[in-house]
């Protein structure tokens, strides 16, 4: 399961509310991403980090941020949520040898 | 246009048959391929991963890739009711170390026992 563990991985939240997920990893991967997935869209690249504190956008960054302070671990935040962000969220790492892996996802509410 | 195109379905077919399922895209640049199944409410699953035009094989699965018609397929023999999931194609471009992958929407399978 290339060892990524997401956080929560149930989450209902009110519109407005700050809302932080979080992507642990255990093998010391360089290059993380987050994903949303939604129904009639398929899978969505947030944001990706190619190092601790390296980060960049990805096709659906708006009203998204992330943080990397350790290579293990990948937080994405939202900053204030709205509805339109209710979706499963996925985080991934990519390997020695391109590939990507992804972990269980969370899904989250915003009512 | 969207980038990569895939029929949502569902494809129902009966266990045993060989199921087929395509992908097509429009941007020459990717040059990567992959396929993953997800089942619901659970990760997608790396399945297939190439690079070549050609076919790779493995196990009761192989993946097809023409670059020259921009067209990728994932074939899957015997199908088993365990195959049942979603199917999701994905590309990715070279030499950009961090760029994510292009998925496809999705073809969800029923193999019928």
């Amino acid at each position: 399961d290339a060892g990524i563990t997401q956080s929560p991985r149930h989450k209902v939240t009110e519109t407005g509310t700050p809302v932080t997920l979080r992507c642990h990893q255990t093998e010391n991967h360089r290059y993380m991403y987050w994903y949303r997935q939604d129904p009639g869209h398929g899978l969505r690249l947030i944001h990706y980090s190619y190092g601790v504190k390296d980060t960049d956008k990805g096709e659906v960054s708006d009203g998204y941020s992330v943080s990397r302070s350790k290579t293990e671990d990948f937080l994405l935040t939202l900053e204030s949520a709205t509805s339109s962000q209710t979706s499963v969220y996925f985080c991934a790492i990519k390997d020695l040898y391109n590939e990507q892996f992804f972990g269980p996802g969370t899904r989250l509410t915003v009512l | 246009q969207k980038e990569v195109e895939q029929d949502p379905g569902p494809l129902s077919v009966p266990e045993g048959a060989i199921v087929s399922l395509n992908c097509t895209y429009s941007n020459s640049a990717f040059q990567y391929f992959m396929w993953y199944r997800q089942y619901s409410r659970k990760g997608p699953e790396l399945l297939m991963y190439t690079y070549s035009s050609g076919n790779k094989e493995d196990g009761r699965f192989t993946a097809q890739v023409d670059k020259s018609s921009k067209y990728i397929s994932l074939f899957i023999r015997d199908s088993q009711p365990s195959d049942s999931a979603t199917y999701l194609c994905a590309m990715s471009r070279p030499g950009g170390g961090a760029d994510g992958l292009t998925f496809g929407k999705g073809t969800h399978l029923i193999i019928q026992p």
